[in-house]
């Protein structure tokens, strides 16, 4: 157990709707990643919030927005939603914003229907 | 740009067996390099990690080799049990004050066969 909790698990919705997955980073850690991975893509870096700001931006779509909150938990919210956004999506955290190292948890398995 | 290739994209070895996965850089600039370990529904389990001003990292049967000449880093994993079988990622970032993003691999699928 990495200590990183996600939720949901899973989740199914439709072409156009808006979710959010929740993240709660490791005790401790002030720093929140978000990542994609998909079978084409791999995982790739969304992007990264250190202590409440944000503090670097990687391959994250406009329609697609991040916070962390001040009891450093994160939520990562997706809208207008389309069928290639199918993928699970992992938080991680670290101690402060190098991400040397990084935990992960188990992601949440989006599908688009 | 930043990117990571790892070779290869599957590996089958037979339990006892040493597995290696290799993988290249081409930030110059990186000098952190985790492996992460995933199972089947789970998230990436950091598994050996190694800075650049280390040439090589050991930790019971996984050991981590850097050349930074050649901008290679590879995993060794010695004496392979069942267990090890997964999907194992490589990745490199540059330590900054300001951004701590990992650039991965595409992945090893790693069968290890009884």
């Amino acid at each position: 157990d990495s200590g990183v909790t996600q939720t949901p698990k899973h989740l199914i919705t439709a072409t156009g709707q808006r979710v959010t997955l929740r993240c709660s980073p490791r005790s401790g850690d002030l720093s929140v990643y978000w990542y994609q991975q998909s079978l084409d893509q791999g995982l790739q870096f969304l992007i990264q919030y250190y202590n409440g700001e944000e503090r670097a931006k990687g391959n994250i779509l406009e329609r697609f927005s991040a916070q962390q909150f001040p009891d450093l938990h994160s939520e990562l919210n997706l809208s207008s939603l389309e069928l290639g956004d199918s993928a699970l999506y992992f938080c991680a955290s670290s101690v402060d914003g190098s991400g040397q190292p990084q935990h992960f948890g188990d992601g949440t398995r989006l599908s688009i229907l | 740009g930043e990117n990571v290739e790892q070779h290869p994209s599957t590996l089958s070895v037979q339990e006892g067996d040493s597995a290696v996965i290799k993988c290249t850089y081409s930030d110059s600039a990186s000098n952190y390099f985790p492996w992460y370990k995933q199972e089947l529904g789970k998230g990436p389990q950091l598994i050996i990690d190694i800075r650049s001003n280390v040439g090589e990292k050991k930790d019971q049967r996984i050991a981590v080799t850097l050349n930074k000449t050649a901008k290679h880093f590879s995993l060794h994993i010695t004496e392979t049990q069942p267990e090890d079988s997964a999907v194992y990622f490589c990745a490199a970032s540059y330590r900054s004050s300001n951004t701590g993003k990992l650039i991965f691999g595409q992945g090893t699928t790693l069968q290890v066969k009884p």
